[in-house]
């Protein structure tokens, strides 16, 4: 079956530091990859998805980036954090997402301070 | 660009007592999901809608999408504690690459 790890799941970081989220698919094979971050009490927001290696679309021009160096394998970063990058960051991956939907990671909970 | 609302914002009620949920899109949809993420949790896929006029029913869910495909709602017949949470619609246009997701409705029930 197919799973999906995040990690770390909560993360405390000062401002201006560097920022490293890893996502890894098993299970499945070519999956499309997606990184997500909802602010507190509000909705998800798309930041960036892959549908193969190497290949990152971004959805919101931002202080972030991600890169995709494996098959199931997808990574957001930051070289510099601002306050405003505090937010719950959350991995998904589908095959068919016009069928099947999402899966979700359980997620990283991000503080900036 | 395409936007999904979501009414009401929070809703409270006792157990016992039904509960529904609005979505509404800016533009018409190919097809809307609906996910539900529990406090502390994430996202989890509810269901799919695709025909004008779809109901689908999951035990006590019962999801709607609209003869227009620009809106649909989730009815829960008799909350349970077991239902507290955020559902999350998603809606996907025609030629869309991806969903985008409502700011979703948290759901309280009183025991």
């Amino acid at each position: 079956s197919q799973t999906i790890h995040q990690w770390p799941a909560t993360l405390v970081q000062p401002v201006g530091s560097p920022l490293s989220l890893e996502c890894t698919v098993e299970g499945t094979s070519n999956p499309n990859l997606y990184w997500y971050r909802q602010a507190a009490g509000r909705g998800l927001q798309l930041l960036f998805y892959s549908v193969g290696i190497g290949q990152i679309s971004s959805e919101v021009p931002q202080n972030l980036s991600a890169s995709r160096p494996q098959d199931r394998q997808f990574i957001l970063s930051s070289k510099k954090l601002l306050l405003s990058d505090s937010g719950f960051y959350l991995c998904a991956w589908s095959v068919a997402a016009r069928v099947y939907g999402y899966t979700f990671g359980s997620g990283t909970r991000l503080t900036v301070v | 660009g395409q936007q999904v609302m979501q009414i009401p914002q929070y809703q409270h009620v006792q157990e016992g007592e039904d509960f529904t949920t609005y979505c509404n899109s800016s533009t018409t949809l190919s097809n809307i999901q609906w996910y539900k993420q529990r406090p502390g949790g994430h996202p989890v896929f509810l269901i799919q809608l695709v025909k004008s006029g779809e109901v689908k029913k999951q035990k006590r869910l019962t999801f709607q999408f609209g003869e227009a495909k620009k809106n649909s709602s989730l009815h829960i017949t008799a909350t349970q504690t077991t239902d507290v949470g955020t559902y999350f619609c998603a809606g996907r246009e025609n030629y869309g690459q991806n969903f985008v997701f409502g700011p979703g409705t948290r759901l309280s029930v009183l025991p």
